[in-house]
């Protein structure tokens, strides 16, 4: 099993620019999640999807959206970045959406906006 | 929304000894506390939780303690060797509708000299 997959795994966007984070899993889990890291703060969920067919806001939402594709597939938009979207963006899926099971995480995107 | 706050932002430990870091959270109803390893530029990996019906938690050299009536939960690391290097992050969850998100610490940087 790969688990979490993420692309691209580097990204260098000028202002203005738009671009999709793509995140899969095989591990049939049900909930996933985008999150951002930045130094000093921690991991901050931006977005997640309980389960199929629904997405809901986390702790920071603003500049991006998410669709959940398919049950493997959930990816991250940023229509039109910014600075201050430059971070590392990392993709996590758990078995169910409650809150006590483990959250496994994908290898990250480093993201530069100029 | 549950707010985590953790301690030390930085551990420098000399090889064997004991390493402690502590995490407190505002969600009295906050039910799950995970600790994440995460090594340098690599993704953040599950080392041990905690559930609210246990006080306290060992898996070979790490151990979590955790007491409800303060609010506040602790990673202990025996014996410590230069692989413990990384950053670690505790996170709560099941608080009042939280569903089943993560709040994160902003993260604990641990150095093991030899």
């Amino acid at each position: 099993n790969a688990g979490v997959t993420q692309t691209p795994k580097f990204q260098v966007l000028k202002t203005g620019q738009s671009m999709t984070l793509q995140c899969a899993q095989d591990m049939n889990h049900n909930s996933m999640y985008w999150y951002r890291q930045d130094p000093g703060m921690g991991l901050r969920l931006i977005y997640y999807s309980a389960s199929e067919g629904t997405t809901d806001k986390g702790e920071v939402p603003n500049g991006y959206n998410v669709s959940r594709l398919n049950k493997r597939e959930f990816s991250l938009r940023l229509e039109s970045a910014a600075p201050s979207q430059t971070s590392v963006y990392f993709c996590a899926s758990s078995r169910t959406s409650g809150g006590d099971n483990e959250q496994f995480f994908g290898p990250g995107t480093r993201l530069t906006v100029l | 929304g549950e707010n985590v706050e953790q301690h030390p932002s930085t551990l420098s430990v000399q090889e064997g000894d004991s390493a402690v870091i502590k995490c407190t959270y505002s969600d009295s109803a906050s039910n799950y506390f995970p600790w994440y390893k995460q090594e340098l530029g690599k993704r953040p990996q599950l080392i041990i939780d905690i559930r609210s019906n246990v006080g306290e938690k060992k898996d070979q050299r790490i151990a979590v303690t955790l007491n409800k009536t303060a609010k506040h939960f602790s990673l202990h690391i025996t014996e410590t060797q230069p692989e413990d290097s990384a950053v670690y992050f505790c996170a709560a969850s099941g608080g009042s509708g939280s569903w089943g998100k993560l709040q994160f610490g902003a993260g604990t940087q641990v150095v093991v000299t030899p």
